[in-house]
This record gives C-alpha cells, structure tokens and sequence, in this order.
C-alpha cells in the first residue's frame, strides 16, 4: 500500500512571509502526483497535476516543485495571505494503483 | 460550486441505524470515488465506480455498499452504524478512470455523527 507522507502537520506564518511544505512518497513505481487546496467548510480544489521529474508548476504566488527519484515535492507560497489559509493535500498514484492515496495534509495558518 | 453534489450536507443518527449517503458528479464525468475523513485522519479511499461498474476498493468495511446508476450518480449505503462511523464522506468525479493527468473534482462532502 502507497504510503504518503506530509510535514508539517501544521503551520502559522505571518502574512508576508514564504512558506513551503514536504510531500514524500515512495520513488519506485510512481505515477502521478497531485495537489490540493483545502479551505475549511469547502471541497478540496486541484491546484496541480505533475508527474515528471523535475516538474515545476506555478499558479499565482503558489509553485510546486517534483522530484521523483527521491520521492518528494515541495510547495511553496510567495508572501503568504490570510487567503492562503487552508490544509494543503497532495494525493499521489503509483504504476499499480488504481486510485490517488492522500498524504495527511499540512494545514497552514496566516495571521494578519 | 465544484459541480459535485453531495447530500446531506449533514446527518445525524443513532448506532445501529442505515443511512444513504448520495452523490452526483459533475456534467460529464464518468467516474465517481468516494472517501472518508475521520477525526484527525487523511481521506481514505473506500470504492471507485467508472460508468456504472465497480471499478476499484479500498478499505471500505463489509457493512458499506455503493452503487452507481445508469444516470451515473452514486448512493453510499452504511449499514449497522457504529460510533466510528462518524466521520466526513466525500465524493468526488473525474472525467476517466483514476488517470496521472486528471484530477479530482470533489463535493462539500456528507458529515455523518453516529450517537
């Protein structure tokens, strides 16, 4: 069974500041990975869809790195907002899988 | 609006009891998974429908049945509820089968509290 892994568990930040957060998965066999934003009384939203080593995605302030041969991606956040506040998902596939497991989630916290 | 519809949004009932839970995906997806969040627990993957056919399980307990209709929205059966039970159920849809490229669009999700 894939077995995903996040850290932090949680985070607070000053608005202003960058922050960023570890997704590690196991390197063989993998697939796919994705990112999603969860804001608190709402639905996870897809933020990132990458599956190539060394991709880099960006949208807005938000960018995620992969490594896969090591088995991590990064996310990052520029100057972070209040708006910013929510658990970050990354959910990850493997050559055998036929559905995404989710990793624990890092929820992050910006303080005005 | 994600375009994934859940309902209830909330339910509450008694230990023993059987609840449907149910969920229309979104305009044109084919696929439907369904997930559940406990207490301080990631989204665990319970069952996977690609048009009206099981197509992938996880750890989804033998008092829990799904189905999806030839409409193509799917109704979550839990049966014989336990306090453990109580937990956030979320369905979610995607155009194909679980797919590196394709994302999930998911619902506001079902809160059960079983007491």
């Amino acid at each position: 069974i894939l077995n995903v892994e996040q850290s932090p568990q949680s985070l607070h930040v000053q608005e202003g500041d960058s922050t960023n957060f570890t997704c590690s998965f196991p390197s063989s066999n993998f697939y796919a990975l994705h990112w999603y934003r969860w804001e608190t009384a709402k639905s996870p939203e897809a933020l990132f869809v990458m599956t190539l080593n060394g991709d880099e995605k960006k949208k807005g302030r938000i960018s995620a790195t992969l490594n896969t041969k090591e088995g991590y991606s990064y996310l990052y956040i520029k100057g972070s907002q209040p708006e910013d506040s929510a658990t970050y998902l990354c959910a990850c596939l493997d050559n055998y899988g036929q559905n995404f497991v989710f990793g624990p989630g890092t929820r992050l916290s910006v303080l005005p | 609006d994600s375009g994934v519809t859940q309902t209830p949004k909330h339910l509450i009932t008694a230990t023993g009891q059987r609840v449907t839970l149910r969920c229309s995906p979104r305009s044109g997806d084919l696929s439907v998974y369904w997930y559940q969040q406990s207490l301080d627990q990631g989204l665990q993957f319970l069952i996977q429908y690609y048009n009206g056919e099981e197509r992938a399980k996880g750890n989804i307990l033998e008092r829990f049945s799904a189905q999806q209709f030839p409409d193509l929205h799917s109704e979550l059966n839990l049966s014989s509820l336990e306090l453990g039970d109580s937990a956030l159920y979320f369905c979610a849809s995607s155009v194909v089968p679980t797919g590196p490229n394709y994302g999930y669009t998911f619902g506001s999700g079902t809160r059960l509290t079983v007491v």
